[in-house]
C-alpha cells in the first residue's frame, strides 16, 4: 500500500528555521516525482515545487523559488521542505504528494500526505 | 506561468441535483488538466485525470470534458456526501498550477 506520511505540526516564531519531512512507503520512491502544496487558512491549494529522489533533481514555483528548499534522502525514502526563517505569513498546511508520469514529465498526483500544519507566530 | 480561473466560486446545490464546475486555462494545455476534492479537514483526492479519464474507486456520477483552454467537472446527481472544494490543477508545463477552487454546499 503507498502511504506517504508527514512529520507532526510545528509552532515557531518568526525568524526559526524548520525543516518538514515526507515518509514514502509501499513504492519505489526513487522512481516517482515528490510535490510539495501549500494550503493557507480558508484558502486553496498553491503548488510550491517538485523533487525527483533518484536523482534529486528539482523545480519551484516563482512564487516559492528561494523561499524554501525542497530535497530527497532516497537512502531513508523521505522529502523535506524547509525554511530558513519563517514569517508569519508561512502560516499554513503543506502537503507532500506524489506525482504520475505518464509522457515523461510529471503530471497528476495521485497519493498525498495527511498534510503538516506549520504556524509561525510571536 | 499558466493561470486557471475557475467558476464559480461557490455552489449551493439540492442533492439529486447536476453541478458544473469550468475551469479556464490562460493558454492551450491540450488535455493535461486534472481535477481534485478537498473534503473539510481532508487531503485532496484525485478526481478525473487528464480532463475526461476516470480513476478507480471514484464514483461514476464524476466526470470530466474539455480541451485546450475550457474544461468541465461534472457530478451527476449530486450526493451529500459531495460537499467539498474542488481544484484544477494543469501539468502541461511548470510551474505546475491549481485553479483557485470551487465550494460545493448541499442546500
Amino acid at each position: 500500500e503507498v502511504q506517504l506520511v508527514q512529520s507532526g505540526a510545528e509552532v515557531k516564531k518568526p525568524g526559526e528555521s524548520l525543516k518538514i519531512s515526507c515518509k514514502g512507503s509501499g513504492y519505489s520512491f526513487t522512481n516517482y516525482w515528490i510535490g510539495w502544496v501549500r494550503q493557507m487558512p480558508g484558502k486553496g491549494l498553491e503548488w510550491m515545487g517538485i523533487v525527483y529522489p533518484g536523482g534529486s533533481h528539482t523545480k519551484y514555483s516563482p512564487s516559492f523559488q528561494g523561499q524554501v528548499t525542497i530535497s530527497a534522502d532516497k537512502s531513508i525514502s523521505t522529502a523535506y521542505l524547509q525554511w530558513s526563517s519563517l514569517k508569519a505569513s508561512d502560516t499554513a498546511i503543506y502537503y507532500c504528494a506524489r506525482l504520475i508520469a505518464v509522457a515523461g514529465g510529471p503530471d497528476y498526483f495521485d497519493y498525498w500526505g495527511q498534510g503538516t500544519l506549520v504556524t509561525v507566530s510571536s | 506561468e499558466i493561470v486557471l480561473t475557475q467558476s464559480p466560486d461557490f455552489q449551493s446545490v439540492t442533492p439529486k441535483e447536476k453541478v458544473t464546475i469550468t475551469c479556464r486555462a490562460s493558454q492551450s494545455i491540450g488535455s493535461s488538466l486534472h481535477w481534485y476534492q478537498q473534503k473539510p479537514d481532508q487531503s485532496p483526492k484525485l478526481l478525473i485525470k487528464f480532463a475526461s479519464q476516470s480513476v478507480s474507486g471514484v464514483p461514476s456520477r464524476f466526470s470530466g470534458s474539455g480541451y485546450g483552454t475550457d474544461f468541465t467537472l461534472t457530478i451527476n446527481s449530486l450526493e451529500a456526501e459531495d460537499a467539498a472544494a474542488y481544484y484544477c490543477h494543469q501539468s502541461s508545463s511548470l510551474p505546475q498550477t491549481f485553479g483557485g477552487g470551487t465550494k460545493v454546499e448541499i442546500k
